[in-house]
């Protein structure tokens, strides 16, 4: 199994360009989430879903759009850019429904907005 | 809104001294988790603790989650250059809902020097 994987690795975009960071598992995990990482902040989660097809608001969505079409992938969107989005997001996931659950994280996607 | 707040930010020890990180908040937790991250990568679990007042040990480590559920502490005896590390608390909600939504606390960059 090659868990949680991310691409890219590393992005730099110009404020107002749109991208979207994939987010793939192989591990048939019913929930998946986005975090960003800023120094000292801890993550904070952007959005998240508990299956195909239904998605939900995190902490901090504004600027960010998801969709979860397969189990498998759940791709996070940036609409517009802009360098308060700089930042390092990873994307985690989880078996879903029990208490205490373990997130597998991926190794993160570092976005830098100029 | 929870929140987790971590003390201390920072901390440098010497090979073979003990440290102790804290994970306080003002709300309380069905769950709290601590994880480590290495530089580059995604955050790993280490341990889960659910019921107030449990201690669980993991080789060096020990993990107390408080009477109240609303803090908790990652102690380390005889730390190696192996544990430097940021380490996070992350605490889950109530609500089944939430997905298993994690709030997290700021992190504690721990440096071990041989």
């Amino acid at each position: 199994n090659a868990g949680v994987t991310q691409t890219p690795k590393f992005q730099v975009l110009k404020t107002g360009q749109s991208m979207t960071l994939q987010c793939a598992q192989d591990m048939n995990h019913e929930y998946m989430s986005w975090y960003r990482q800023d120094p000292g902040m801890g993550l904070r989660l952007i959005h998240y879903s508990v299956g195909a097809g239904i998605t939900d608001q995190g902490e901090v969505p504004n600027g960010y759009n998801v969709s979860r079409s397969t189990t498998e992938d759940f791709p996070l969107r940036l609409l517009s850019a802009a360098p308060s989005q700089t930042s390092v997001y990873f994307c985690a996931s989880s078996r879903g429904g029990d208490l205490a659950d373990t997130q597998y994280f991926g190794p993160g996607t570092r976005l830098t907005v100029l | 809104t929870q929140l987790l707040e971590q003390s201390p930010q920072f901390l440098s020890i010497q090979e073979g001294e003990n440290l102790t990180v804290y994970c306080n908040s003002s709300s309380v937790f069905s769950s709290l988790q601590w994880y480590r991250q290495e530089p580059g990568e995604g955050p790993v679990l280490l341990v889960t603790v659910v019921t107030g007042g449990e201690v669980k040990k993991l080789k060096r480590l020990t993990f107390q989650f408080g009477d109240a559920r609303k803090d908790s502490s990652l102690h380390i005896t005889a730390a190696q250059p192996g544990d430097t590390g940021l380490y996070l608390c992350a605490g889950e909600g109530f609500l089944q809902a939430a997905g298993n939504k994690l709030t997290f606390g700021g992190g504690t960059r721990v440096l071990v020097k041989p």
